[in-house]
């Protein structure tokens, strides 16, 4: 299975601030179909997951555009422009790539306000 | 509106039995890969099984064996039956629709039901 690593995994920010959270993969995430197979889920505390990004950097329908995600290969960022007070919970990316065999998450990172 | 609704969650007892259901609406079950998703207190997140369209079925390797999915399509609903269970199944259960080919992230996913596994 394709374990992913995310950094840092807490992170205090300042409302308005931006915040950046990465995600490492242990091999790449390029599917034998040129597409790669990445997504970012936000789960507000006490709340489902709910899907942010997919596909590196597309975003989800109803998704603020403050909301961002880039990069390629094993390495992926999920960017945040101006953090706001509902953005608090833990974020987690995922890979399908290996749909259906596998599909796994990174441990999360926490996302506070200071 | 896309909505899924989980239930049949609660205590058991080592080595019991349980099946979860998700009753979904807005889309057809059976036209959806749908997987579960479970979530121990505190911990991350772990796909535990996969069903296609076709009936095509996917378990990790720590319910293989033990958990079975299925779907009714009369009932529009996504089930899990879950046997032998051990104390380290205790989770929230999510289910979760993927939204389909050259597209398998998770889309959709339901408030997700507890289950306790103690004696």
């Amino acid at each position: 299975d394709i374990v992913m690593t995310q950094t840092p995994l807490s992170s205090p920010v300042t409302l308005g601030q931006p915040a950046s959270i990465s995600c490492r993969s242990s091999q790449s995430l390029v599917h034998s179909d040129g597409n790669t197979y990445l997504s970012w889920l936000q789960q507000r505390p006490g709340q489902p997951p709910r899907l942010l990004i997919y596909k590196i950097s597309n975003r989800f329908s109803g998704v603020p555009d403050r909301f961002s995600g880039s990069g390629a290969g094993t390495d992926f960022t999920l960017k945040i422009s101006r953090v706001e007070a509902e953005d608090v919970g833990v974020y987690y990316c995922m890979q399908a790539t290996q749909f259906p065999h596998s599909v796994t998450f990174g441990q999360g990172t926490r996302l506070e306000i200071k | 509106e896309v909505q899924l609704v989980e239930s049949g969650g609660g205590l058991i007892q080592p080595g019991g039995s349980l099946r979860l259901s998700c009753a979904v609406s807005g889309f057809t079950v059976s036209t959806k890969y749908m997987s579960w998703v479970r979530q121990a207190p505190g911990r991350g997140l772990e796909c535990i099984s996969v069903i296609l369209t076709g009936d095509r079925t996917f378990y990790a390797d720590s319910v293989r064996g033990r958990f079975t999915i299925s779907t009714d399509n009369s009932k529009n609903t996504l089930y899990l039956e879950m046997n032998n269970l051990r104390a380290e199944d205790t989770a929230v259960y999510y289910c979760a629709r993927h939204q389909g080919d050259y597209n398998p992230h998770i889309d959709y996913w339901g408030q997700g039901t507890l289950v306790t596994v103690s004696s």
